[in-house]
């Protein structure tokens, strides 16, 4: 069965230091990943996503995210943390079995960046 | 381009009770998924309409049904509503040719059942 994995419920990190929140999956065939965040009381907002190609993938607000396929993971990174980015992270692969739009997601991460 | 839309944001009802929500996808959006979010399942898929049909359904019973219109707007019903249907509804938009396109979420319906 398909499935994602976001082993840190919480991430902690100081406003400027580079971040982590990690994402592992595993998925028939090829993967289509997605990153995803949340601020209280607002819906979903979509960072980046990996299709194909380069395995670093550059989204918005400064976010990228590393495929590694042997390892099956999708990390989301930024070099530099800020108070604003403290929020609810979600990573998701497209369910193959499901059709086009059906997403599995992780259980969140929460990133608190401190001051 | 205006997002995605989903009316009404907050909801209360009772045991027993059913409730219509509704969602306006981004404009040229044909797809529309639903998914709901609680603390304890986390973000679950219900089902997706394309072209006023349902393409895909989640693992939700009967009482969790929904339906698309000819302008892309969706509503989703759920009847004979229990306690454990509290959630945050979210609707997401996409254009759907392909299976690598973006899903946008809208802001949500938080359903509270007493």
């Amino acid at each position: 069965a398909q499935s994602v994995a976001q082993p840190e419920d919480q991430v902690n990190v100081a406003e400027g230091n580079p971040l982590t929140v990690k994402c592992t999956y595993s998925v028939s065939g090829n993967p289509y990943l997605f990153w995803y965040v949340q601020y209280p009381n607002r819906g979903l907002q979509f960072l980046l996503k990996y299709i194909t190609g380069d395995n670093l993938v550059k989204g918005s607000y400064g976010f990228e995210a590393e495929f590694n396929k042997s390892q099956t993971s999708f990390h989301l990174k930024k070099p530099s943390a800020l108070v604003s980015d403290s929020a609810l992270y979600f990573c998701a692969v497209r369910d193959p079995s499901g059709g086009y739009n059906k997403l599995i997601f992780g259980a969140g991460t929460r990133l608190a960046v401190h001051p | 381009k205006a997002g995605v839309t989903q009316t009404p944001r907050y909801l209360i009802k009772t045991r027993g009770q059913q409730v219509t929500l509704s969602c306006s996808p981004i404009s040229g959006h044909r797809s529309v998924s639903w998914y709901q979010q609680t603390p304890g399942q986390g973000l679950q898929f219900l089902f997706e309409y394309f072209s006023e049909t349902q393409r895909n359904k989640g693992n939700f019973p009967g009482r969790f049904s929904g339906r698309q219109f000819s302008n892309s707007r969706s509503e989703m019903n759920v009847s004979t509503l229990e306690l454990g249907d509290s959630a945050l509804y979210l609707c997401a938009s996409s254009s759907a040719l392909s299976g690598t396109d973006t899903q946008y979420f809208g802001p949500g319906t938080r359903l509270t059942v007493l």
